[in-house]
């Protein structure tokens, strides 16, 4: 099946220094990809979407300063948390998924492991 | 707005017990419907989905039925093993939207 891999899985940091986090897919090509913030016991909640080669698209609330996101290829999302703060430590989920045909969008997301950020 | 809302857990069960996770949905469209599931130290993945009313998913003896007149899509299984022990995600995607949208999440607890 479709693998979704992110590193690192943990990163702890001090407060004011941007972390990146790594998305990629590892045996297909995702022509979108998605990141998600995760709170204990709560939902995921979705933070933008990146299509490759175009510009995020973030949702209401989401600071696309703060929260950089690139998708440069077909295999790679990165996201960067800039001047990183304790209220951004969370669990970072990215997932990815295909186009299909006639540019309609496959039901399947995968999802990467996660990232733990922790600012100190 | 769109939105998925399902009951919340933990859920604690016995071995071989029968296992329900209710999930309802608001949706403007005629949405796809999904059960994610999370075990500890993963990602999530997709355990079944249903794209029309009246559809059932099905996986790993897992079922759920989408219910256009309720709008629900809760999640059975009729013997639960303490594999099953994970976090459901109950999610719908409107049609050929580029977005998901997750419930909060059932922490499911099987004991020996």
């Amino acid at each position: 099946g479709a693998v979704v891999s992110q590193h690192p899985s943990r990163v702890i940091c001090k407060s004011g220094t941007s972390v990146k986090i790594e998305c990629r897919s590892l045996d297909f090509q995702a022509t979108t990809m998605f990141w998600y913030r995760q709170f204990p016991k709560q939902s995921l909640m979705l933070m933008a979407t990146s299509n490759e080669g175009s510009k995020a698209t973030y949702e209401q609330g989401v600071e696309k300063d703060k929260f950089l996101i690139n998708h440069a290829s077909l295999t790679l999302s990165t996201l960067t948390v800039t001047s990183a703060h304790p209220e951004d430590s969370s669990f970072y989920i990215c997932s990815a998924r295909t186009q299909q045909n006639r540019g309609t969008y496959t039901d399947t997301q995968y999802f990467g492991p996660g990232t733990r950020l922790t600012v100190l | 707005g769109d939105s998925v809302t399902q009951m919340e857990g933990p859920v604690t069960l016995s071995e071989e017990a029968f296992l329900t996770i209710n999930c309802t949905y608001t949706a403007t469209g005629y949405p796809s419907l999904f059960w994610y599931v999370q075990y500890p130290g993963e990602g999530l993945q997709l355990l079944l989905k249903a794209t029309k009313a009246d559809d059932k998913g099905s996986n790993k003896g897992f079922e759920a039925t989408y219910r256009k007149e309720t709008t629900s899509f809760h999640l059975e299984k009729g013997s639960v093993q303490v594999s099953d022990s994970a976090v459901y995600f109950c999610a719908l995607r409107l049609y050929n939207f580029n977005k998901f949208y997750f419930g909060s999440g059932t922490k499911l607890n099987v004991k020996p």
